[in-house]
Order: structure tokens, then sequence, then C-alpha cells
């Protein structure tokens, strides 16, 4: 099983739409998540940190469920500058690095 | 000012060659990382270090050997490029072990034909 696990994707959606990603982690012991984004042919940028009670920065919302491992990102009213790949990132507890999941790739379309 | 730079952006080069890829930060970090993103775009960690000394080495080729002449620099030495090297390599640096604050160079794409 892979440490962190995403649909890959591509979501195609309209412009205004809201759409979801999910990701699961295989490490119980982990202790910090993130979303990441990465535009094509650019570095990875962090969007947003995720925690235990769930988070949200305007139109996006983060939520983090422990017992079932699985992290999820909603983008609310989405714009077309939102298309991008979507990361999430795990620390994992045995190591001080962050393991990336292969990402999602969104496609907001008008 | 740009944070965390890389060189050179693009490198092709001919198997069986030795390379070098320099990174440097200006934001007082002093943890600093390489990152390889292969063609399926999945980005994983090859090397950590910590005000110079290595804190992270996963399984990576011996031909792959990282240097930190100083907390801001760490620079990556290829030996012997094989095709399957040919990758975008990130370099990361954070300060201390805090991943808040997590900062990517714009990437180094290496071909090797």
């Amino acid at each position: 099983r892979k440490e962190v696990e995403q649909d890959p994707g591509p979501f195609n959606v309209p412009e205004g739409a809201t759409v979801a990603f999910n990701c699961t982690y295989s490490n119980s012991a982990s202790q910090s998540f993130f979303w990441y984004r990465q535009d094509c042919r650019k570095e990875p940028k962090l969007l947003m940190s995720v925690y235990s009670s769930g988070n949200e920065d305007g139109r996006f919302t983060a939520q983090l469920n422990r017992a079932s491992q699985y992290i999820s990102l909603l983008i609310r009213d989405s714009k077309l500058s939102d298309s991008a790949t979507y990361l999430c990132v795990v620390n994992m507890e045995y190591g001080n690095k962050l393991v990336f999941g292969a990402g999602t790739i969104l496609r907001v379309k008008s | 000012d740009t944070a965390v730079s890389q060189t050179p952006k693009y490198l092709v080069t001919q198997m069986g060659n030795d390379k070098s890829i320099k990174c440097e930060q200006n934001l007082g970090h002093d943890t600093m990382y390489w990152y390889k993103q292969d063609s399926k775009k999945f980005l994983k960690i090859m090397f950590s270090y910590n005000n110079k000394e290595l804190i992270i080495n996963e399984t990576v080729p011996n031909r792959f050997s990282p240097k930190s002449p100083d907390k801001a620099h760490l620079n990556l030495h290829i030996n012997s490029l094989e095709l399957g090297d040919s990758a975008v390599y990130f370099c990361a640096s954070s300060r201390g072990r805090n991943l808040y604050g997590y900062t990517f160079g714009s990437g180094t794409r290496l071909t090797v034909v």
C-alpha cells in the first residue's frame, strides 16, 4: 500500500462548481497534514495545512478524519485559475519528512 | 528576491556523464532537501540535511551524492547518468524540522539522452 494515496483524476468541472478531493494515508501515527498545489512545470506551493477540527480558507475547506486516516479538500465556486494538480502531503511520524501523494489533476473550464 | 534558487533550470546531457545541480536558500533555514519528481509526477524525497548534517537518506543509488558546504547550500552531484535519472529535481528548505515553513525551489529539469 502506498503511504499516501489520491485519486489521480483528472476532474473536469465547469466554473462555479464545487469539487472535492480525497486522500488516504497509511501511517496512523502521522502528525501533520497539508494540501499543496502544483501548476504545470512549476514547484509545489503550500495551499493550506489540515487541522483535526477542519479548517477553511476562503473557498477552500480541508477536513481530517484520523480514525479513517482520510483527508479531504473541498473547493467551492471553482475558478479557471484553480486548474492545477493538488497534492495531499503527510508528515510521517517516523521521519521528519513530507510524503507526497501522486496528486489529483483539476481542470476548470468556462 | 528568490528564496530557494536552483541552477541550472534545464540540463540536457548524455548517458554516462557526471553532472551537478546547485541549490541556495536565503531564508535563514537550516534544513534543506532534495526531491525527485518523475514522469508520473510522483514527488519523492531523496535527501535531507540539517545544519550540514545528513539526516535523511532514502533508498537512492550511490551515484547520487549530496553535499552541503553550509546550511544555506545543498548541492547534488550525479555520477554516470542513466536514462532513468531523467526527472525534475526540486530543492526545498525549512526552518529546523518545521514542516510548515517548507519552501521549494523552481526545479531543475534533467534530461538524459
